[in-house]
């Protein structure tokens, strides 16, 4: 099993409706949870990030996390053609304050 | 403007030669990274450093070596024992090494001659 899973994708969202994207993460004791967008050919940037006290929502984003199923979900409120990218998904580890572990990411498509 | 500059953009190598990818900030973090990431993948950690002159091996740190002499500065070396080092190599840092955001560079992409 992955640390850290996410389905591939893409996933095909009509303009203006919620994109969901959802991760799985296999370390129990894991804290922090990140999201990062990837436009083709440039680095990740950092979008949010919550940790196991709640959820988040910023702007049209909202991250929310299920500890008992061990899930962290983004949500994509108003979609628009800019959202589309590879979105990854990132776990902190228990086992090493140092180490975050990425997902595979999934990619979005915004339709018109 | 406050960031992580990575350079060069592009670097190609040849059968049997080192090369040297460059990553500087100056955010004032302590911890820096260096990850690989293949088409269509993840990214994979190489390197870590939490503090000046310590640094660890990530999970694919075979053909590779890196250098903390300075708090801004963490070079990669990737050496000819690499056999497969074409890829998109990024360099991070976070304020703290405990469980902060990783803030990235813009990439270096390398690829064999």
């Amino acid at each position: 099993q992955k640390e850290v899973e996410q389905n591939s994708g893409p996933l095909s969202v009509p303009e203006g409706a919620i994109a969901s994207l959802n991760c799985t993460y296999s370390d129990r004791g894991s804290q922090s949870f990140f999201w990062y967008r990837q436009y083709s050919g440039k680095s990740p940037e950092l979008i949010m990030f919550i940790y196991s006290n709640g959820d988040k929502e910023d702007g049209r984003f909202t991250a929310q996390l299920n500890k008992a199923s061990q899930y962290v979900s983004l949500l994509i409120r108003d979609s628009q053609p800019s959202d589309s990218a590879t979105y990854l998904c990132a776990v902190g580890l228990y086992s090493s304050a140092s180490k975050i572990i990425f997902g595979s990411g999934t990619r979005l498509s915004i339709r018109p | 403007d406050g960031g992580i500059t990575q350079s060069p953009k592009y670097l190609f190598r040849k059968e049997g030669q080192n090369v040297t990818l460059s990553c500087e900030q100056n955010l004032n973090h302590d911890a820096m990274y260096w990850y690989r990431q293949d088409p269509g993948q993840g990214l994979r950690l190489i390197y870590y450093s939490q503090i000046v002159n310590d640094f660890q091996k990530g999970d694919i740190a075979e053909g590779y070596s890196v250098s903390r002499e300075k708090k801004e500065s963490f070079p990669l070396t990737v050496t000819s024992a690499q056999k497969n080092p074409t890829a998109f190599y990024l360099c991070a840092s976070s304020a703290t090494p405990s469980n902060q955001p990783q803030h990235f560079g813009d990439g270096t992409r390398l690829s064999i001659l």
